[in-house]
């Protein structure tokens, strides 16, 4: 089957413009997940989604992060106004809502550089 | 805020040699996860630990949880230099209705030197 797929897989901004990432996930997947990870540090949650509603946004600073998902497969984050701590790898995950089926699959990620 | 701790944040050893990593969280969980990441990339998953489990086996993979002191270890057994990587643990706590959601530590960067 084919994997989670994010574009794009890198991008450089100045502080204050405003950025997009999308993710596809894996076909079937009804849970998708934003992380952020900033160097040297583990993924961080930013947001859930369960189809097309979202689960957890409580690490998700709303006042310049959004994010969606349409018709619950793909979804978009967005960055407005960036500023240089959103410098980081911006990780898409997605996983199965089946019994036992806790694993979560992994994007390549889209590595964000804010000057 | 991070729940998993992972000791060391480096390790370097020569190929052949075991590597063993440490896992420490704080609160009740539901199961313990293991990812990789190569540089430069995704995580992938490696492995899982439930809360009733003690001890797991995957291929050279062998994970153990400690529900008692919260902690986990992974040993990889007859490292190769492919296994060079950082290594996160995530625990998943679970939610009213049924979401997991991870959380992971800072990681620990294994070197595999030939």
């Amino acid at each position: 089957e084919a994997g989670v797929a994010q574009s794009p897989r890198y991008k450089i901004i100045e502080k204050r413009q405003s950025v997009a990432f999308w993710c596809n996930p894996i076909s079937g997947h009804a849970t998708l997940y934003w992380y952020q990870q900033i160097l040297g540090q583990g993924p961080k949650l930013l947001i859930q989604f369960q189809n097309n509603g979202v689960v957890d946004d409580s690490q998700l600073p709303k006042d310049r992060f959004s994010a969606e998902r349409l018709k619950g497969v793909d979804s978009t984050l967005k960055i407005q106004p960036a500023k240089l701590e959103d410098s980081a790898v911006y990780l898409c995950a997605s996983s199965s809502l089946l019994a036992n089926q806790e694993t979560q699959y992994f994007g390549p990620g889209t590595r964000l550089l804010v000057l | 805020s991070q729940q998993g701790e992972e000791d060391p944040q480096a390790l370097s050893i020569q190929e052949g040699e075991n590597a063993t990593m440490n896992c420490s969280y704080k609160t009740s969980i539901n199961n313990l996860q293991w990812y990789r990441q190569n540089s430069g990339r995704g995580l992938v998953h490696l492995i899982l630990i439930r809360s009733n489990e003690r001890e797991k086996h995957s291929g050279r993979l062998r994970v153990t949880l400690d529900t008692s002191k919260k902690s986990s270890s992974l040993l990889i057994t007859a490292s190769r230099a492919a296994d060079t990587a950082s290594y996160f643990c995530a625990t998943d706590r679970g939610f009213s209705g049924g979401y997991n959601k991870l959380i992971f530590g800072a990681g620990t960067r294994l070197a595999v030197h030939p």
